[in-house]
Order: C-alpha cells, then structure tokens, then sequence
C-alpha cells in the first residue's frame, strides 16, 4: 500500500525555525518531494531528496533516511509570506506519477 | 509559454452535464499530468501522458472520466454525466521527460464546481 503522514497543521513566530515532518510507506521509493502551495495556488517545487542525507537551499533546507521512510523539511528565519501548505510526495515503483501526502499547513505569526 | 496554464480557472456546472478542462504545458515538456486536489488534501494521480499517448492512466476514478493529448502538447481532460462528487481543484504538472527524479510544474488548476 501507500502511505505518506504528515502532521496536519503547525504555527510558528516570526524569525523562528520549524521542522515538518513525513513519514512515507510506499511500493518502492524513486524519490522524495516538497512542493509549498499557498491558498488558491498551484503547488511550487522546493526540494528533491533521493539519497539519504541533508540538501541545503537558502533558508530550505530537507533531510531524508531511507532506511526510516522518514523526511523533514527545515524552514529557517521564518517568514509571514511562508504561511502556506507543505506537501510531502513520493515516486514509486509504479511510475512518475507523484504521491502526495495530505499537506502540513503552516501559519506564521508576527 | 512561460509556465504550465490551464482553462478555465472556475468551471460551475449543473450534474448530469459534460465538462472539459484544458492544459497547456510547459513548452517542449514531454510528460503532462493530470492531478486531482479536494480540500483539505494533497493532489490525487489521474493520469500521465508521453508524448501523445496514455502512459498510465489507473488513477482515473472511472469511466465517466478520460484525457487526451493528440499533437503530444495540450490536453484535454473530459468528465461525463458529472456528479457532485467531481468537485475539486483540477491540477495539471509537465516535466521535461517524465523521469520519476524530475520536478513536475503544476499550474494553477481549474476549480470545478458540480451543483
């Protein structure tokens, strides 16, 4: 079967750090993904993980284990624009096709 | 174009009726797809084209729902006998080559309402 768990909502204070977390169970892993979508907007790609490890992107950074099925993504120095949903996805065996989790949605404030 | 667009951005229609939604990739990408997002939730796999053909279409939900994409670029997703159930945004990605490590670019979708 296929599983991606994120938690479903989270708040911080400006300025501040939070982790997201996802945990995937899928029939084979070809990758991991993070995509940001604001309300009412399409999905934007943040960060692609395949190997275990940490890939640093500015204030974005997202770590993967897979020997866990486990992956964060790390949002520094937080901003209000940053308000937003974070899906967590996964390519599997059966394709390209993207499986999405049901998306963490962060709200910020000042 | 620039990015992936999709038409149109609101479609409201009674049920029972015939609805199509329209994509427009990202120019010279190969691989198109077709994503379904109901509130609350992450996008939903329909189905994902090469080229002009139907690489994998089983996340179709039944037969009422099909896609094409004749010249290998724009596609069509076409809904029959539509059910309220059918409401929620219509999200379309393309990738350069419909490798399982690339990124997909999604556009902004179509928010379909079935009243």
């Amino acid at each position: 079967g296929q599983n991606i768990d994120q938690p479903t909502e989270m708040t911080a204070t400006e300025g501040a750090i939070v982790q997201i977390n996802c945990t995937y169970q899928t029939s084979g892993f070809n990758g991991l993904f993070w995509y940001q979508q604001h309300a009412g907007e399409a999905p934007t790609f943040l960060s692609y993980n395949v190997l275990d490890g940490l890939e640093e992107k500015g204030r974005f950074s997202s770590f993967l284990s897979r020997s866990k099925g486990y992956s964060y993504l790390l949002l520094k120095e937080l901003q209000m624009k940053d308000s937003a949903s974070y899906l967590c996805a996964v390519t599997g065996q059966a394709g390209t096709a993207l499986i999405f989790g049901k998306g963490t949605t962060l709200s910020v404030s000042s | 174009g620039a990015g992936v667009s999709q038409t149109p951005s609101n479609k409201v229609t009674e049920k029972g009726k015939y609805v199509e939604l329209r994509c427009d990739p990202i120019s010279g990408h190969t691989a198109l797809y077709w994503y379904r997002q109901s509130l609350g939730q992450g996008p939903e796999f329909l189905i994902y084209f090469q080229g002009t053909g139907a690489a994998d279409d089983s996340g179709l939900p039944n037969d009422r729902f099909f896609a094409v994409r004749p010249e290998g670029s724009v596609s069509t997703l076409k809904i029959q006998r539509t059910e309220r159930g059918d409401s929620a945004v219509y999200l379309c990605a393309s990738s350069a080559l419909g490798g399982s490590q690339e990124t997909q670019y999604f556009g902004p979708g179509t928010r379909l309402l079935v009243l």
